[in-house]
């Protein structure tokens, strides 16, 4: 098992660009998120999808949009990058929603708006 | 909602000593569940332990350890027999139905 992935491992966006970043696990876990992580904080939920064609906001959802159309990927796009953007994003998954199963995370992409 | 405070933004240990960091929670829920997370250099999120709230019984794994005060809403996290390796941040995340509430982090150095 591959586990989480995420790429790229690190972009850089000038403001008002738009792209995507890619999540896939090979656990067939229904429930994906994702999260930011800023200096000097802890991880915040972005947006979450608890199975396919599923998906609902989380805390910081503003400035970005997902879908998820199949059990496997839950991309990431940011619709025009700005600089409090910037940060460092992390895809997680779990067996399923309910709150015992343990969340794996991917390895973290590194986004810098110019 | 849920909150999750960590107190100690930075902590040190000498090598093969013991240190403990500390977490503390806000929720109303009866059961629940509590987690500690490591992240290295590498950035990677890696799980340490997790506790489920309706066990008294304190987890352990290996030199890894929590006290959980169900009453005192804390659940801190002790190392033991600390290694260079075991430096790090350190979350503490209690799980909502939804996603993961983090703590700011603990950074540990472990001196040699």
């Amino acid at each position: 098992n591959a586990g989480v992935t995420q790429t790229p491992k690190f972009q850089v966006l000038k403001t008002g660009q738009s792209m995507t970043l890619q999540c896939a696990q090979d656990m067939n876990h229904e429930y994906m998120s994702w999260y930011r992580q800023d200096p000097g904080m802890g991880l915040r939920l972005i947006h979450y999808s608890v199975g396919a064609g599923i998906t609902d906001q989380g805390e910081v959802p503003n400035g970005y949009n997902v879908s998820r159309s199949t059990t496997e990927d839950f991309p990431l796009r940011l619709l025009s990058a700005a600089p409090s953007q910037t940060s460092v994003y992390f895809c997680a998954s779990s067996y399923s929603w309910q709150s015992q199963e343990t969340q794996y995370f991917g390895p973290g992409t590194r986004l810098l708006v110019l | 909602a849920q909150t999750v405070t960590q107190s100690q933004p930075e902590m040190s240990v000498q090598e093969a000593e013991t240190v403990t960091l500390s977490c503390t929670y806000d929720t109303s829920e009866s059961d629940y569940y509590l987690f500690w997370y490591k992240q290295p250099p590498s950035r990677q999120m890696i799980l340490v332990i997790r506790q489920e709230a309706y066990k008294q019984q304190n987890a352990t794994e290996n030199r890894f350890s929590v006290n959980f005060q169900k009453a005192a809403k804390s659940f801190s996290l002790k190392i033991s027999d600390s290694q260079l390796g075991d430096a790090a941040m350190y979350f503490c995340a209690y799980r909502t139905p939804v996603a993961l509430v983090f703590g700011k982090g603990t950074k540990l150095t472990v001196n040699p």
